[in-house]
């Protein structure tokens, strides 16, 4: 089965820093990724999502994401940070098809700093 | 604009109490699931249900029964809790396949058991 390394628990930054959180996917073939971000008191909600075509997937609030398939990679970065990112952001693959299990990473914890 | 709710927020069980943790969505989705969270181990899926009076077992199905009698609501039963399922829930869910939309979520609920 699908397993998601996410290597960083914490990341505390300051405003305007750029960033980059890994994720890396334990094995090839055709992957559905994505990125969720869960805000202090908040739902979980999607960030941005790679199915095909384009590996820079760009989602909501200025994040991107690559898709790396040699290095079973996809991760976010966003060029400057706002002390409104500081959430929780995990990212996902699908396993086993349309209709599996969704595997999420353990998180990482963004804290900027004002 | 409800989207996902559980019900209740919060909880606070002894071992071998019994609850029921409701999940209503108003978006008139195919999918729903039910995670749990706990800290250092992402989101992990219980059980899932792909129509109205269908289920199946996620990753940790076990102490956990699910029911699905109307498209709408998804029920997560505990029969005999246990210290080891404190954690937070969190359902979902999705119009088609993962793989073809993303998840809605609720925003959790927080579960003790003492």
């Amino acid at each position: 089965a699908q397993s998601v390394s996410q290597h960083n628990h914490h990341v505390i930054l300051s405003e305007a820093a750029s960033l980059e959180l890994g994720c890396n996917y334990s094995y090839g073939g055709t992957v559905n990724l994505f990125w969720y971000v869960q805000y202090p008191g908040q739902h979980l909600q999607l960030l941005l999502k790679y199915f095909s075509g384009d590996p820079l997937v760009k989602g909501i609030k200025g994040f991107e994401a690559e898709f790396i398939k040699s290095k079973f990679s996809f991760n976010l970065r966003k060029p400057s940070v706002q002390w409104s990112d500081t959430a929780e952001y995990l990212c996902a693959v699908i396993d086993g098809g349309s209709q599996g299990n969704l595997i999420f990473g353990k998180g990482t914890k963004l804290s900027v700093k004002p | 604009n409800a989207g996902v709710t559980q019900t209740p927020k919060f909880r606070v069980l002894k071992t071998g109490q019994s609850m029921t943790l409701l999940c209503a969505q108003d978006m008139n989705h195919e999918y729903m699931y039910w995670y749990r969270q706990d800290p250092g181990m992402g989101l992990r899926l219980i059980h899932y249900s792909v129509g109205e009076g269908t289920t199946a077992k996620g990753e940790v199905p076990d102490g956990y029964n699910v029911s699905r009698l109307k498209k709408q609501n998804f029920l997560l039963g505990l029969e005999s809790a246990a210290p080891s399922q404190t954690s937070v829930y969190f359902c979902a869910s999705s119009s088609a396949g993962l793989g073809n939309s993303p998840l809605h979520f609720g925003n959790g609920t927080r579960l003790t058991v003492t």
